[in-house]
């Protein structure tokens, strides 16, 4: 079910500048993901940021989780052309049957 | 490689023409699960399977099958296609079903 909201839904920048993206979710969860989707393409996991944790990084990707306001953020720093994608949150809980993926930030990097 | 594989990429076929997307993961999940992605509906799963033999109906399942006689396989079957099911189909395959998944290229179905 579409239980996680993310925004902004479109997002442009230029090459070069840093994206930020937000995901709001419901319940209470074990980790929070973010996947990356080229257009028409399956999606591809990016990050996983558990629930006892703060902050994550990886390469040019920091992730943020605030358990108490049930939100995340994706920080993608030095944006390059080759980031434009769509890009996904998904709240994993132990309880649920699935990964509750959000709606999705579409991210344009304008050479 | 660690890889989910589906197949076919792309199909057209007419309504009521009975119609299997196959699905095979290569890494021992135990936990597989197909989507459909619509425009401005998100990804929706359609059935997900905890193991072999177990499988269960996700938030849309009307219209679809599913097996999971083996553990590496998971096709996705559709009896009597109508208009309403042309979409971008995934499958998915995960350790559980809240660790990283691994989505397949995707196939899109047209039904005419």
């Amino acid at each position: 079910s579409q239980q996680g909201e993310e925004d902004p839904q479109a997002l442009s920048i230029q090459e070069g500048e840093n994206a930020t993206m937000n995901c709001s979710y419901k319940t209470s969860i074990n980790n929070l993901q973010w996947y990356r989707q080229n257009s028409g393409r399956g999606l591809v996991h990016l990050i996983l940021i558990r629930s006892n944790e703060r902050e994550k990084h990886s390469g040019r990707l920091r992730v943020t989780l605030d358990t108490s306001k049930k939100s995340s953020s994706l920080l993608i720093t030095a944006s390059r052309a080759a980031d434009t994608a769509s890009y996904f949150c998904a709240s994993g809980a132990r309880s649920a049957r699935q990964l509750t993926f959000g709606s999705g930030t579409q991210l344009t990097v304008l050479p | 490689e660690a890889q989910v594989t589906q197949n076919p990429r792309y199909l057209i076929t007419v309504t009521g023409k009975k119609l299997t997307v196959t699905c095979s993961q290569n890494m021992n999940h135990e936990y597989m699960s197909w989507y459909r992605q619509d425009p401005g509906l998100g990804l929706r799963q359609i059935y997900y399977s905890m193991n072999v033999e177990v499988t269960d109906k996700g938030d849309v399942p009307e219209g679809y099958k599913v097996s999971r006689k083996e553990k590496r396989n998971f096709p996705l079957i559709l009896e009597s296609p109508s208009p309403n099911q042309t979409s971008l189909y995934f499958c998915a395959s995960s350790h559980t079903q809240n660790t990283e998944a691994f989505f397949g290229q995707g196939t899109r179905l047209t039904v005419v």
